[in-house]
């Protein structure tokens, strides 16, 4: 119940295109999903985050869909860019007394020039 | 976005030696910071949660005696990885939370035990 299901494990997208992440929780008490980056050999950057009392959120090239209901989350790249590739972790949020993240496995985009 | 640091960036050691790890928030205090370990091509695993002045909590099949955590300041904690076998060979990661859930991790530690 305390897992984060993401997919696609990996994607490619053309320059320009559209890169789509999907994520699904079970555990209602998740009160903060955050997305992070993270490229080869470094710690991963914190990109977006959304909490639940929100649809969507978007910065820049970058947007996050909340469903509450369906117990699901995606990330959107607009305009993929080459420097775009690397991993992205979603990832929610354990509010009981310690907040602690449950990440998801991981999807490695490659966005093709 | 916050800064936290890790030092040293990669590590060697000699089998049986032990290591430590700092991981430094530098532009905020963190009563709580984590460490995370990753395996290559895979997803961060948290091995366990330090905060400020207390025990740190770690997770199941985690050895505490093994990884020690100390949280010394409101900027500062250490995992020292005792008695290093090659097994540990691995990603050390940790983060330090700001507040309101949001974690900003470090750049990482790359432990290689020969």
């Amino acid at each position: 119940q305390q897992q984060v299901k993401q997919s696609p494990q990996s994607l490619i997208v053309q320059k320009g295109g559209i890169s789509i992440i999907n994520c699904a929780y079970e555990n209602t008490a998740f009160d903060y999903f955050p997305w992070y980056q993270q490229f080869p050999g470094k710690g991963p950057a914190l990109l977006i985050a959304i909490r639940p009392d929100v649809s969507e959120k978007k910065e820049g090239r970058f947007t996050i869909s909340f469903n509450k209901s369906a117990k699901q989350f995606s990330l959107h790249i607009m305009d993929s860019q080459p420097g775009d590739s690397a991993t992205y972790f979603c990832a929610a949020l354990l509010n009981t007394g310690f907040q602690k993240l449950v990440f998801g496995t991981g999807t490695r985009l490659l966005v093709s020039p | 976005g916050a800064v936290v640091s890790q030092h040293p960036s990669r590590v060697i050691c000699k089998s049986g030696t032990s290591v430590k790890i700092e991981c430094r928030s530098l532009d905020f205090q963190a009563t709580t910071m984590f460490w995370y370990r990753q395996f290559p091509k895979q997803s961060l695993m948290l091995m366990a949660t330090s905060n400020e002045g207390s025990k740190a909590t770690y997770e199941q099949g985690v050895e505490k005696d093994k990884f020690l955590i100390n949280h010394a300041s409101l900027t500062l904690s250490t995992l020292t990885v005792t008695s290093a076998h090659p097994e540990d060979s691995s990603f050390y990661i940790c983060s330090a939370n700001r507040g309101g859930g949001e974690q900003f991790f470090g750049p990482g530690t790359r432990l290689t035990v020969l």
